[in-house]
């Protein structure tokens, strides 16, 4: 049974580093084909997909917010980290990490956690 | 700046059947995008339907299905049932990054 679990504060300050925790079970990060994304929707607004590590700790970012975004896992521990800097009031959202599988002419994200809320204020 | 386009809302009745859609600003859907789908109810995080186009998790119930549709990703569902009534959104590759389009809400009424 594959789950995963976010993890970190619920409330930052403006200008201040969002970090947090994916920590997962079920599946193993240094598997060929596997990977961990987190993704985050504001309140009542649409999901919006933020990054990606496999494997192979080949790293995707999205092209708005790839400077403030670094991505990393701890294979040993089972954990996928998220780091956000600069926060920002409109960087309040639930923030959501998710297992992904790749293949030869399949890509999916398949287990998902339950989210964490974050709030940006001072 | 790549935009994924969902109808921002639609109306279906018990038992009928709709199609949702999945466009891209950069033209048009193929299976190279690996369109997924997502189902999230409110207060729930994102149940994933459809990946790669067409392709169905265990859990996926058979009224849903997924295909290309006149240069879009689709997702129908036939025999809807009350509790389809949710958000649904598509999620598209492009060459190493992923986007979400913004989401339709499914109504049953």
């Amino acid at each position: 049974q594959v789950t995963l679990k976010e993890s970190g504060p619920t409330l930052v300050k403006p200008t201040q580093t969002l970090t947090l925790t994916c920590t997962f079970s079920g599946f193993s990060l240094s598997t060929s084909g596997v990977g961990v994304g987190w993704i985050r929707q504001p309140p009542g607004k649409a999901l919006e997909w933020l990054a990606l590590i496999y494997w192979d700790d080949d790293k995707r970012y999205s092209p708005s917010l790839k400077s403030r975004l670094t991505i990393t896992k701890d294979t040993s521990k089972n954990q996928v980290v998220l780091t956000l800097t600069n926060m920002d009031p409109v960087d309040t959202a639930t923030y959501y990490c998710a297992h992904s599988t790749v293949g030869a002419i399949s890509a999916q994200f398949q287990h998902w956690g339950q989210g964490t809320l974050v709030t940006v204020s001072s | 700046q790549t935009v994924v386009t969902q109808e921002p809302s639609l109306t279906v009745s018990p038992g009928g059947t709709v199609t949702l859609t999945c466009a891209s600003s950069t033209g048009a859907v193929t299976s190279a995008y690996y369109p997924n789908w997502f189902q999230q109810k409110p207060g729930q995080a994102p149940r994933a339907l459809i990946y790669s186009t067409s392709n169905k998790h265990s859990w996926t119930p058979a009224r849903f299905s997924g295909s290309l549709l006149g240069g879009k990703a689709a997702l129908t569902l036939s025999g809807v049932q009350p509790e389809d009534e949710a958000e649904y959104y598509c999620l598209l590759y492009y060459g190493g990054a992923w986007v979400f389009g913004g989401g339709t809400k499914l109504t049953v009424l």
